[in-house]
């Protein structure tokens, strides 16, 4: 499975966007991104995936570049509670995912 | 729909001793992965069941087993506990397949003293 890069932390005002990278630069052409998000000491909550295509959900979007080195989660109305560790993995078969030590995002108010 | 279940939430135990963590997956789900996740350090892939059979392994002693049963709940058995073995274990399920996304429970706490 393909490495991924995340920045170690970001920032986020409340009610504003949160966009999210991740750089996978190594992935291969039938890995998926992942994301998934901790909060504290809690179990980790599925987000979104895709392949090539960009997708959106009702938590979030998820922007993959054409070439597919590298993504952005958007999460358009960031809250109070979306403050959480934010995990992007590159998988083709989910019999383990690999994860990182993802973005820790801080929503402020 | 229910998720993901664990039990129990926290667990104590001291050293040299066995300890058996339980997972009952979604419903309709037939495979159940466990991770470690130890404070300060990300999550770490132990083992995969689908169908009661063992698919795949981490990079973890053989004192870390499990099995799953015929209605897809699973059991984790740690045996001569250690105190590294402190760490948050979780469970996840997915329908199987090898592209099927995973659903995380929320965890149970051990604690070895």
């Amino acid at each position: 499975d393909a490495k991924t890069t995340q920045p170690p932390s970001m920032d986020c005002a409340e009610g504003r966007a949160a966009n999210l990278p991740c750089n996978h630069s190594t992935i291969s052409g039938n890995e998926y991104v992942y994301w998934y998000r901790q909060i504290h000491s809690q179990g980790p909550q599925y987000i979104i995936h895709g392949l090539k295509n960009n997708e959106t959900n009702e938590m979030a979007s998820l922007i993959i570049t054409e070439d597919r080195k590298s993504s952005t989660l958007i999460l358009p109305h960031a809250t109070l509670r979306d403050t959480a560790v934010y995990y992007c993995i590159a998988a083709y078969n989910t019999d383990k995912l690999i994860f990182g030590t993802g973005t820790r995002l801080q929503v402020f108010p | 729909e229910a998720g993901v279940t664990q039990s129990p939430t926290h667990l104590i135990k001291t050293r040299g001793q066995q300890a058996t963590l339980r997972c009952s997956p979604i419903s309709g789900h037939t495979s159940v992965y466990w991770y470690q996740q130890a404070l300060g350090l990300g999550l770490q892939f132990l083992l995969w069941y689908d169908e009661g059979e063992e698919r795949n392994r981490g990079n973890f002693p053989p004192r870390f087993s499990g099995r799953q049963f015929p209605n897809y709940s699973s059991e984790l058995n740690v045996n001569a506990l250690e105190l590294e073995d402190s760490a948050l274990y979780l469970c996840a399920s997915s329908l199987g397949g090898a592209t099927d996304t995973q659903y995380f429970g929320p965890g149970t706490r051990l604690t070895v003293l």
